[in-house]
């Protein structure tokens, strides 16, 4: 039974380009969640979807999007990269989206901006 | 909105001592708390949970307690191994956010054999 999946798991891009990262969930899971994880501190919260729409929305610029598609997997699209966007992002995913639901992670993918 | 303050930063301990890991979270209508383990260049990985119903929850050699009065939770690690080593992070879901967890700082946990 496969785990959450990301992809690619690292890149590297030039400030001002943009990304896209991708995650597929668990089988069975509706909702996904972005967090973006700066070296040394805890995951923050960027986007929650499910069923294909938006649930929630952390502190983070415009710059930032996201999408899920029919077949839950979503993608995290991230515009003039700035040197401060250097993170691993985190995809993960839960069978609801009521509180109680554990969330499990995916790899990350780690992004570096130069 | 929620706020979540994990103590302390790094934590050393000897084989088979016991590791306590303090959590205190601002919203008192958050009501699940989750602690995930990373190991280096590794994901999070859930590894206990307890809702706002429950005061204790027991999983083996891990347990968590839930003060809400006092808004706090606590991971106990009892008999710890060297493979314990790694980073520990508490977390909260706000009341009626699901999907969203706000993530302490995180702990560095260091057992010594």
């Amino acid at each position: 039974d496969a785990g959450v999946t990301q992809s690619p798991t690292h890149l590297i891009k030039t400030r001002g380009q943009h990304v896209t990262l991708r995650c597929s969930p668990i089988s069975g899971h509706k909702s996904v969640s972005w967090y973006q994880q700066v070296l040394g501190q805890g995951p923050q919260f960027i986007f929650q979807y499910y069923e294909k729409e938006e649930r929630g929305r952390g502190n983070f610029p415009d710059r930032f999007s996201a999408r899920q598609f029919p077949n839950y997997s979503s993608e995290l699209n991230v515009n003039a990269l700035l040197l401060g966007d250097s993170a691993l992002y985190l995809c993960a995913s839960s069978a609801e989206t009521r509180p109680s639901y554990e969330q499990y992670f995916g790899p990350g993918t780690r992004l570096t901006v130069t | 909105g929620e706020n979540v303050e994990q103590h302390p930063s790094t934590l050393s301990v000897q084989e088979g001592d016991s590791a306590v890991i303090k959590c205190t979270y601002s919203d008192s209508a958050s009501n699940y708390f989750p602690w995930y383990k990373q190991e280096l260049g590794k994901r999070p990985q859930l590894i206990i949970d307890i809702r706002s119903n429950v005061g204790e929850k027991k999983d083996q050699r891990i347990a968590v307690t839930l003060n809400k009065t006092a808004k706090h939770f606590s991971l106990h690690i009892t008999e710890t191994q060297p493979e314990d080593s790694a980073v520990y992070f508490c977390a909260a879901t706000p009341y009626n956010q699901g999907g969203k967890l706000i993530f302490g700082q995180g702990t560095e946990l260091s057992v010594k054999p």
